[in-house]
């Protein structure tokens, strides 16, 4: 049950286009199309922004947008905006009613 | 509307124990997997337990395995965690959330508490 591993922190300017990754193995990412990524602001819940790899919940907008190649996730935000500044966790289903988080990235909005 | 309000935590010594429940409404609680997940002060997610609809099926991270049971009552509709044996690292905000699709495994969660604080110290 080792964390995903993703990138401490990225960084983009208001417009551009970022992209955090998630690598896993072929136990958990690799191995199943359950992939979801949540967003965090300080002091509140996760709210899940993608699942099932690339589907988005009603109500994300389509900047939010996920794939995956392997045992590597990936979450890509385009068209950043000031509210986008949060934390991003990727979480993958890892087999026997198991669930397994990454440990976390940063967005800074410049 | 779906709610979920974690109510339990609070403030025990090493060694004591704490039982947690999350009051749900607003969709068929029989029909979803629940989960817990929990957050350290400063630190990321980390998943603790997940339970089927039924109740029949369950599973917990290696750091809880032995300490905590996680169960759900769905004739009331509110989830549980029992957490015993409590250490300094449990400390946490604990969020219990909602599966994403109906009669499937803790694949997605869609829906979160606003998290209940538990804080192990002497």
């Amino acid at each position: 049950q080792s964390a995903l591993t993703q990138p401490r922190s990225v960084s983009g300017s208001p417009g551009q286009s970022v992209t955090i990754s998630c690598t896993g193995t072929s136990s958990d990412v690799g191995g199943y199309n359950y992939v979801s990524w949540f967003q965090q602001h300080p002091g509140k819940a996760p709210k899940l922004m993608i699942y099932d790899v690339s589907r988005r919940p009603s109500g994300v907008p389509d900047r939010f947008s996920g794939s995956k190649s392997g045992n590597t996730a990936s979450l890509t935000i385009s068209g950043l905006q000031a509210e986008d500044e949060a934390d991003y966790y990727c979480c993958s289903y890892a087999g026997a009613y198991s669930v397994v988080f990454g440990g976390g990235t940063k967005l800074t909005v410049l | 509307e779906v709610q979920l309000v974690e109510s339990g935590g609070g403030l025990v010594q090493p060694g004591g124990s704490l039982r947690l429940s999350c009051a749900t409404s607003g969709f068929t609680f029989s029909s979803f997997a629940m989960t817990w997940v929990r957050q350290a002060p400063g630190k990321g997610l980390e998943w603790v337990s997940g339970i089927s609809g039924s109740g029949n099926g369950m599973s917990y991270a290696d750091s809880v395995k032995g300490r905590f049971t996680i169960s759900r009552d769905n004739s009331k509709n509110t989830l549980f965690l029992q957490m015993n044996s409590l250490r300094a690292e449990d400390t946490a905000v604990y969020f219990c959330a909602k599966g994403g699709r109906a009669a499937a495994g803790p694949i997605y969660f869609d829906y979160w508490g606003q998290g209940t604080l538990v804080t192990v110290s002497s």
